[in-house]
């Protein structure tokens, strides 16, 4: 059973750096790309970005200038950067095994609630 | 890249039908198969319950169906239940820059 688990700093200030990284158990890591979600209070959801096996990325447009992911085989981890962080970007992130080939999540983390003040 | 267009609320009955539209357009949801649905209840993380525009994945109740016709996917909930309260969004490949996007939600509301 895939299981992905996260963890980050839950409280940033303005203009810090938000961090998160999610840890994949089981399954094969290789068969899918990883992403990032996020809930903000009171909104839908909207996608961050994504990362393959070999650090290849794709962002969403409206975050591309501030987001970095990365990730590491070897150990089953990614991460998300997100720079320069607003009241705006206080949110549930949530970090998801995407498959691919048909462009759905199926696996999600538990979620991160990040406060920004 | 602009989000799908739900509406932000349906309600019914239990054991009614309920639809929920979710609208793109022709270069993102119109001209894709890969539309997806999730339920999500606050603090808890979104569960997938429709892929591929009509394929429910296992464990997921038969009471979930999903359609779509141009560029409007659409998620029936045949046999209303109590349970069936929360928010639901759809997602489609996306045709201007990332992967996917997602629709702006709709809340499930049993009356």
């Amino acid at each position: 059973q895939v299981q992905l688990q996260q963890w980050g700093a839950g409280r940033l200030k303005p203009s810090e750096t938000l961090s998160l990284t999610c840890s994949i158990s089981g399954g094969n890591f290789n068969a899918f790309y990883w992403s990032w979600i996020r809930q903000s209070p009171g909104k839908g959801l909207e996608y961050i970005g994504t990362v393959d096996r070999d650090g290849r990325s794709d962002y969403n447009p409206s975050l591309k200038s501030r987001v970095t992911m990365s990730v590491n085989r070897y150990t089953k981890r990614f991460s998300l950067n997100l720079s320069s962080v607003t009241a705006a970007d206080g949110a549930v992130y949530f970090c998801a095994r995407l498959l691919y080939t048909s462009y759905y999540m199926d696996v999600w983390g538990k979620g991160i609630t990040v406060t920004v003040s | 890249q602009s989000a799908l267009t739900q509406p932000a609320s349906v309600s019914g009955s239990p054991g009614q039908s309920i639809t929920i539209s979710c609208t793109g357009t022709s270069d993102d949801l119109g001209s894709s198969h890969f539309v997806s649905w999730y339920q999500y209840y606050q603090g808890t993380p979104p569960q997938l319950i429709i892929y591929e525009v009509t394929q429910r994945p296992s464990g997921i109740s038969h009471r979930f169906s999903g359609s779509k016709s141009g560029n409007t996917a659409s998620l029936t909930i045949s046999g209303l239940q109590a349970e069936d309260e929360g928010d639901y969004f759809c997602c489609s490949k996306a045709n201007d820059g990332g992967f996917v996007v997602f629709g702006g939600g709709t809340k499930v509301t049993v009356l």
